[in-house]
């Protein structure tokens, strides 16, 4: 079944204890993504990934590390989380291929920084 | 001014109507555009691409307006599993590069 996997789902952690939730897809995707949603804001990109080795902010970067080592995974680091990072955050993939499919986004992985 | 803006509702309507959205967008180079539909807590699917000649899609009906820089989902005889938060998402000059509205929530009733 092609998908995007999240991984923790749910995870609450302390202040300044690094952390990395995980994405990975089966569908061969040269593209990734990863966004936050917060009540009235919407979905936020956090940062993007062409390709392998190849990494760009969206608009939240601050606070976010990211690396594209493999094709198929695609990391969120958090190396110091703080409260306002407390968020539902996604990870989404998509072909660079032929016509616009859409993104497959994974089920999202719940933050809570306290 | 946002990117994409939504009108967040509710909208509560009984099943068998005919619902509409509308999403204003301010980047006049955007070039794709599309509906996506987020279930409570659950991640956003892709309902329709929109097209500059309008689209259609059994009981939706996707719509783009480039003069007024608007995008419109129209949804005839509701359903009760169309209950859902619907975002509109504005696909920019560069690829892969997605702008969503905050979403509009629709709720079928009985």
């Amino acid at each position: 079944e092609a998908q995007v996997t999240q991984n923790p789902r749910y995870l609450i952690t302390v202040t300044g204890k690094k952390l990395t939730v995980t994405c990975s897809q089966n569908m061969n995707h040269e593209y990734m993504s990863w966004y936050r949603q917060d009540p009235g804001l919407g979905l936020r990109q956090i940062y993007y990934s062409m390709n392998v080795e190849v990494t760009d902010k969206g608009d939240v970067p601050e606070g976010y590390k990211v690396s594209r080592k493999e094709k198929r995974n695609f990391p969120l680091i958090l190396e110091s989380p703080s409260p306002n990072q407390t968020s539902l955050y996604f990870c989404a993939s998509t072909s660079l291929q032929g016509s616009y499919y859409g993104y497959t986004f994974g089920s999202g992985t719940r933050l809570t920084v306290v | 001014r946002k990117e994409v803006e939504q009108d967040p509702g509710p909208f509560n309507v009984p099943e068998g109507a005919t619902v509409a959205f509308n999403c204003t967008y301010s980047n006049s180079a955007s070039q794709s555009f599309f509906w996506y539909r987020q279930d409570c807590r659950k991640e956003p699917k892709l309902l329709m691409s929109v097209y500059s000649s309008g689209n259609e899609d059994g009981r939706f009906t996707a719509q783009l307006n480039r003069a007024s820089q608007y995008i419109s989902l129209l949804i005839r005889d509701s359903k009760l599993s169309d209950s859902a938060t619907y975002l509109c998402v504005e696909g920019g000059t560069s690829y892969g590069k997605l702008t969503f509205g905050q979403g509009t929530i629709l709720t079928v009733h009985p």
